[in-house]
């Protein structure tokens, strides 16, 4: 079982572009999570899902969207990517509220 | 808004001692969790201690849990170098369908 991935690893964008961050699980979980690690903010939750077709706002969700078309894949857009969306975004799921699995994080920087 | 906040932001020991963390939180929970983040990686879940439990063992790790405080600590016995890592607290808010991060005490154990 690979767990949780996430794709791309890294990326460098500019003012404006837009880009879509792949989140996948393989372990049949019901709840999967988009978060942002700013230094000294800890982890803030972007958007999150309950099951396939749904999806919620969490702390911080303007600037981003989500979809959740297939149970085992969350994708985050980014429509307009902006500086202050420079960060680390960690992609997690569950099997409700128990213990969440964590993705290695993709690094985006926005120049 | 974070509702667990750790206490302290970083601890610096040497091998072989042991290093304790608090985490405090605002409302009443269902449960909390706390988490290990290596530099540069993903969390990793490491134990789940209910609210209708005080206290928790999982190796060399030791949760206490008290709900009249709203807080709860971690204690890692006999540190490695290889613990060297940052400690998250993690809140399941009673009516809500997500976990809320503090921001992580960091942890150096110098051999």
């Amino acid at each position: 079982n690979a767990g949780v991935t996430q794709t791309p690893k890294f990326r460098v964008l500019k003012t404006g572009q837009s880009m879509t961050l792949l989140c996948a699980q393989d372990m049949n979980h019901e709840y999967m999570y988009w978060y942002r690690q700013d230094p000294g903010m800890g982890l803030r939750l972007i958007h999150y899902s309950v099951g396939e077709g749904t999806t919620a706002k969490g702390e911080v969700p303007d600037g981003y969207n989500v979809s959740r078309l297939k149970k085992q894949n969350f994708l985050l857009g980014l429509e307009s990517a902006a500086p202050s969306q420079t960060s680390v975004y960690f992609c997690a799921s569950s099997a409700q509220l128990y213990e969440q699995y964590f993705g290695p994080g993709t690094r985006l920087t926005v120049t | 808004s974070q509702q667990g906040e750790e206490d302290p932001q970083a601890l610096s020991i040497q091998e072989g001692e042991n290093a304790t963390m608090n985490c405090s939180y605002k409302t009443s929970i269902n449960n909390l969790q706390w988490y290990r983040q290596n530099s540069g990686r993903g969390l990793v879940h490491l134990i789940l201690i209910r609210s209708n439990e005080r206290e928790k063992h999982s190796g060399r790790l030791r949760v206490t849990l008290d709900t009249s405080k709203k807080s709860s600590s971690l204690l890692i016995t006999a540190s490695r170098a290889a613990d060297t890592a940052s400690y998250f607290c993690a809140t399941d808010e009673r009516g809500y369908s997500t976990l809320t991060f503090g921001k992580g005490t960091m942890l150096l154990v110098s051999p």
